[in-house]
């Protein structure tokens, strides 16, 4: 059973543009959901990271946007770049715990 | 220094074989995992160690073999692989046995390709 559905699969945005990401979890004991982003060939990169307390959180371009009692978060990429082209996950793990709980991955392409 | 430093970056390796991937980190982590991920797939945890010893074996096949000799290092002796164990494996270490307390660092993988 998939404990963080992610979505879209793939993701398509002019250069400038807004690119938004969106997930959904169950386990209302999860309390730690970062983005991961990752290039071809590379190992996910912590990108940014919320926890339940906090409703948004933004670090320069991307901003975590999170809604606790609907139980979903979404990573929004404003002004993106080509640069930005990568596979984003987004996660959740728990206290005690000791894994994450990834989505299945978002493609994004960002064209000039 | 902030890195999981993984070697090889890349094997190819027969069936029939015997090759170990090797992970290392020098940040003081005491948790060390290590992460399958076909393509396009998120990673999916193989094992997790914590102080050294083994905390978790997600019902990985025993052809994959784990050991951590140190804190700072951690293997993956591979036996006898199948084609369908080509993968990229990524190494992660954490501060915490709770990853979100202090955070999570992967390694850039070593690409492995069974022939």
């Amino acid at each position: 059973q998939q404990q963080v559905k992610q979505s879209p699969q793939s993701l398509i945005v002019q250069k400038g543009g807004i690119s938004i990401i969106n997930c959904a979890y169950e386990n209302t004991a999860f309390d730690y959901f970062p983005w991961y982003q990752q290039f071809p060939g590379k190992g996910p990169a912590l990108l940014i990271a919320i926890r339940p307390d906090v409703s948004e959180k933004k670090e320069g371009r991307f901003t975590i946007s999170f809604n606790k009692s609907a139980k979903q978060f979404s990573l929004h990429i404003m002004d993106s770049q080509p640069g930005d082209s990568a596979t984003y996950f987004c996660a959740a793990s728990m206290d005690p715990g000791n894994q994450f709980y990834f989505g299945t991955g978002t493609s994004l392409t960002v064209i000039p | 220094d902030t890195e999981v430093t993984q070697t090889p970056k890349h094997l190819v390796m027969g069936m029939t074989n015997k090759k170990s991937l090797k992970c290392e980190q020098h940040m003081g982590h005491r948790a060390m995992y290590w992460y399958k991920q076909k393509a396009k797939k998120p990673p999916e945890l193989m094992f997790v160690y914590s102080y050294e010893k083994l905390s978790i074996n997600e019902s990985v096949p025993s052809r994959f073999s784990p050991e951590c000799p140190n804190s700072s290092l951690l293997n993956l002796h591979l036996h006898a692989l199948q084609p369908e164990d080509s993968a990229l494996y990524l190494c992660a270490s954490s501060q915490a046995f709770y990853p979100g307390a202090y955070g999570y660092t992967f390694g850039s993988g070593t690409r492995l390709t069974v022939v």
